[in-house]
């Protein structure tokens, strides 16, 4: 079956510190990976994606690479802001194969907090 | 163009009573996906629907949970004789036709279901 399986957490960070939250996955078939963002209140907001192996996704200074050979896509950011304080999901979609229908695979979250 | 709607955005029941969970889908979209997050987890997939079918089942608990999606009107997540253990966020993501699973899902507020 297709697991993601996120850092612990929660993160807890310096205004302008360096971010990076770990994401490894196992997949049956070859799977899209996302990155989503939760902000208090509100439902997930797609934040980036990458659909294919040493693809970067990058919004917002947020950056993740697809890496198949170790199964991984980590979020960083090099300098992150008291706004980027929020719950970080990474997921998986297969989309090939008939019956995933395309229904997402996620981690448990990643609480980060980023204080002044 | 509105975002996907989700009401009540908090809902209260007892035990054994029944809980109806409402999603509007984007205009336009006719894909409905509902997931779970129970409390220190991440979101669980529960159901995908298109109009007037269920399409993928898999995440449904067998008992208590049903979902519909008619022609007209919102998709309802019903879940009768509520337990303790139904306390959780349900979010409903919504796609647009003939995508499929190649399409980005946007996600509603979700809807916290607390059960006393």
């Amino acid at each position: 079956g297709n697991s993601v399986t996120q850092m612990e957490g929660p993160v807890t960070l310096s205004e302008e510190a360096f971010l990076t939250i770990n994401c490894t996955y196992t997949a049956t078939g070859y799977p899209s990976l996302f990155w989503y963002v939760q902000y208090p209140g509100e439902g997930l907001q797609l934040l980036l994606k990458a659909t294919k192996a040493d693809d970067k996704g990058s919004n917002k200074g947020f950056e993740a690479t697809y890496r198949k050979e170790t199964t991984s896509f980590h979020l960083e950011k090099g300098s992150v802001q008291v706004s980027d304080s929020a719950v970080y999901f990474c997921a998986l979609k297969v989309v090939a194969g008939g019956t995933s229908y395309g229904k997402l695979t996620f981690g448990q979250g990643t609480i980060l907090t980023v204080h002044p | 163009n509105a975002g996907v709607m989700q009401n009540p955005r908090h809902l209260v029941r007892r035990r054994g009573q029944e809980a109806r969970l409402r999603c509007s889908p984007m205009k336009g979209h006719s894909h409905v996906y509902w997931y779970r997050q129970l409390p220190e987890e991440g979101l669980k997939f529960m159901v995908y629907l298109q109009k007037e079918n269920i399409i993928d089942e898999s995440g449904m608990p067998k008992e208590r949970f049903s979902a519909e999606f008619p022609k007209e009107g919102p998709s309802i997540l019903r879940i009768q004789q509520v337990v303790r253990g139904d306390s959780a966020a349900y979010f409903c993501a919504s796609s647009p036709f003939g995508t499929g699973g190649l399409a980005e899902q946007y996600f509603g507020p979700g809807t916290r279901l607390t059960v006393t």
